[in-house]
């Protein structure tokens, strides 16, 4: 299995601000993923992390207000931008290992 | 068109019932097939994945795939209260996650 560092677990943050999450995996890994997952729903797919060139954002999501960055193949952040009560959510970070995927602990961000 | 879709719950079943959960998919060309558990407030986590046609078990779950008519389902044989989650069918390794399904085992 793959142990995985998330940080922050929580945060409450001001509308306006940014805040960044980290990624940290205890071996090295292709590619990383971050999510997004609203009260209630289920995990929404922002952007895969990939090594040495930008990162692949899906539908629905850009680079401005999720810029991402993977510096390294254990390690990677996510920027939530100029937030709004809408971007209020849990986050969480994964990676493939084999056939399976593992999941960080997740970070719940509140915007007030 | 949403690329995975999951039956509608909530789910409720009585204690050793076999619980069934469902979910299709768009891509044809999906090769990967998994499903994960999510407790309230918890990170999801892998139950079973799935490759080939056919089924495959795994204690008291079994998955089950059909890549001609797209879809894999997940049984729960001798549903246990410990089992009250959301599931969630992911497709591929990039996981594109359904919309869950919430179960609610009954004692």
């Amino acid at each position: 299995s793959a142990v995985i560092s998330q940080k922050p677990s929580r945060d409450i943050c001001q509308r306006g601000t940014s805040l960044t999450i980290q990624c940290q995996v205890d071996s090295q890994v292709t590619m990383m993923f971050w999510y997004r997952q609203q009260p209630g729903q289920s995990l929404t797919l922002i952007a895969t992390a990939n090594q040495g060139s930008e990162a692949t954002y899906e539908s629905g999501f850009v680079i401005d207000k999720f810029p991402i960055s993977r510096p390294n193949l254990t390690f990677s952040t996510l920027t939530v931008s100029n937030m709004s009560p809408e971007d209020s959510s849990i986050y969480l970070c994964s990676v493939g290992r084999g056939t399976e995927a593992f999941f960080g602990q997740g970070t719940r961000l509140t915007v007030v | 068109q949403k690329e995975v879709e999951q039956n509608s719950g909530p789910l409720s079943v009585p204690e050793g019932a076999i619980a069934s959960l469902n979910c299709t998919y768009s891509d044809r060309g999906s090769q990967s097939f998994f499903w994960y558990r999510q407790y309230s407030g918890k990170s999801p986590e892998l139950i079973m994945f799935i490759y080939s046609n056919g089924d495959k078990e795994d204690g008291r779950f079994t998955a089950q795939l059909n890549k001609a008519s797209q879809y894999v389902s997940l049984l729960i044989r001798d549903s246990q209260p410990s089992d009250s989650a959301t599931y969630l069918c992911a497709v591929n390794f990039d996981m594109r996650f359904g919309a869950g399904t919430r179960l609610t085992v009954k004692p």
